[in-house]
């Protein structure tokens, strides 16, 4: 079956950093990703998501680009904000907008000031 | 905007009963619902899709009898859990979406503990 795998538990930075948080996948199917963002006692919401093969997509500062050949979609930004700190959910759904989407284990990203 | 909520935000079942929530779409018309389930050291697990018109698909793992799910409306969704016991527990997450083409809408969840 489909799989999402998030590399790291925790990510802790300090302010004005770039930041790459990893995110790989398994399907057979044309794959459809995503990148969530959930802050404390909030609901997840869509951050960015593609599935055109290596083209960079972003959003707010953040930035990731599908590259098929590595089946990986990592989330980065430049410079990160005190803002930033929260869970980042990868994920992915199968073929174009497929009902089910299959979500990794989810990045914390802490940034200090 | 289009917006979930979902409640209560938080319960606590004894061991052996059964605990409703319930997902409001707002700003938008839900014609398909998926129920996931987050435990504790996991990530999110589907549950199940309902779709308006259609039967609601369960994930393995998963059951009817176990998770009953109605979705009468465009609007509203709600999921029970019967027989609640300690595996049970965890963030229970609703999303909504206006259809095939559009993304999903997630509410706050409802985190359900059992004691």
């Amino acid at each position: 079956g489909d799989s999402v795998t998030q590399t790291e538990g925790l990510v802790t930075l300090t302010k004005g950093l770039p930041v790459m948080l990893n995110c790989t996948y398994q399907t057979t199917y044309s794959p459809f990703l995503f990148w969530y963002v959930q802050h404390l006692n909030e609901a997840p919401k869509l951050l960015l998501k593609s599935s055109t093969d290596n083209k960079r997509t972003e959003h707010q500062g953040f930035y990731a680009t599908l590259h098929k050949s590595s089946s990986s979609f990592h989330l980065q930004k430049s410079s990160v904000q005190l803002s930033d700190s929260a869970l980042y959910f990868c994920a992915l759904s199968e073929g174009n907008m497929g009902y089910k989407l299959t979500f990794g284990t989810g990045t914390s990203l802490l940034v200090d000031p | 905007g289009a917006l979930v909520y979902q409640y209560p935000r938080r319960t606590i079942c004894k061991s052996g009963t059964s605990m409703r929530m319930e997902c409001q779409a707002v700003g938008f018309q839900a014609t398909s619902v998926a129920w996931y389930r987050q435990s504790p050291q996991k990530t999110f697990e589907l549950i199940a899709l309902s779709t308006v018109n259609s039967a609601i698909k369960y994930e393995q793992n998963f059951t009817q009898e176990k998770f009953p799910i109605s979705h009468p409306n465009l609007s509203f969704s709600s999921m029970t859990v019967l027989n609640a016991y300690l595996e049970d527990r965890g963030l229970y997450l609703c999303g909504a979406r206006r259809g095939a083409n559009s993304d999903y809408t997630f509410g706050s969840g409802t985190r359900l503990l059992v004691i």
